[in-house]
């Protein structure tokens, strides 16, 4: 139980485009998701935490203009990488919490996208 | 403020040898910690984690860690190492059980045969 679903798994797209990464929790209602970027060989920064139905809160220096975040069902929440630059590629991950089958909090990561800007 | 060291980048152990890799945390509070480890173009999958009570955590695929107070440290251990174990290990510390996570640089962890 507690499975999170990340897609695309990879994607590869044109600077200057948009790209909209979804995050979806299969089998619990994730109340939270959480949006993690990370750079080759480092770690994961958290980039914003979105709670279903508000706005996303956004880390001290992620701007929030270009990773538009929306988490408008208990299932569902995507990223949005807007107008694309090389710099943004990146793999990005995705955590969801929400009671799982056991009635106890869970947090789960998503396998990640990986996104490649040419 | 908030933090996690790692400080070892990469290790490479031995199929078979023991294996124990770093993590020190910096924190006001009570933590929670945690260890994942990444392969390749993967995501995360939880090892074990810590909350309170027994400082000695057994976790999956044979691993366990040591929480211990003093030392501010939460150092993951397997007494025999596979060749199935190379990845990256991360170690990550929050306030609460389930919330967003501060994350180690992580460790790379190759095996030899």
């Amino acid at each position: 139980g507690a499975v999170v679903s990340q897609h695309p798994s990879w994607v590869i797209c044109k600077s200057g485009t948009s790209v909209k990464i979804e995050c979806r929790s299969l089998d619990f209602q994730a109340t939270t998701m959480f949006w993690y970027r990370q750079f080759p060989k480092q770690s994961l920064m958290l980039m914003a935490t979105s709670n279903e139905g508000s706005k996303a809160t956004y880390e001290q220096g992620v701007e929030k203009d270009k990773f538009l975040i929306n988490h408008a069902s208990l299932t569902l929440s995507t990223l949005t990488v807007t107008s694309a630059h090389p710099e943004d590629s990146s793999f990005y991950i995705c955590s969801a919490r929400g009671l799982g089958n056991s009635g106890a909090n869970v947090l789960t990561f998503g396998a990640g996208s990986r996104l490649t800007v040419l | 403020a908030q933090s996690v060291t790692q400080p070892d980048i990469h290790i490479t152990v031995s199929e078979g040898a023991s294996l124990e890799l770093r993590c020190n945390y910096s924190y006001g509070a009570t933590p929670y910690l945690f260890w994942y480890v990444q392969s390749p173009g993967q995501g995360l999958q939880l090892l074990l984690k810590y909350f309170s009570g027994d400082t000695l955590v057994q976790g999956i695929k044979g691993f366990e860690a040591e929480f211990k107070r003093s030392q501010s440290s939460f150092n993951l251990r397997k007494p025999s190492v596979h060749w199935s174990d190379a990845a990256e290990y991360f170690c990550a510390v929050s306030n609460q059980a389930v919330t967003a996570l501060i994350f180690g640089k992580g460790t790379t962890l190759s095996v030899s045969s």
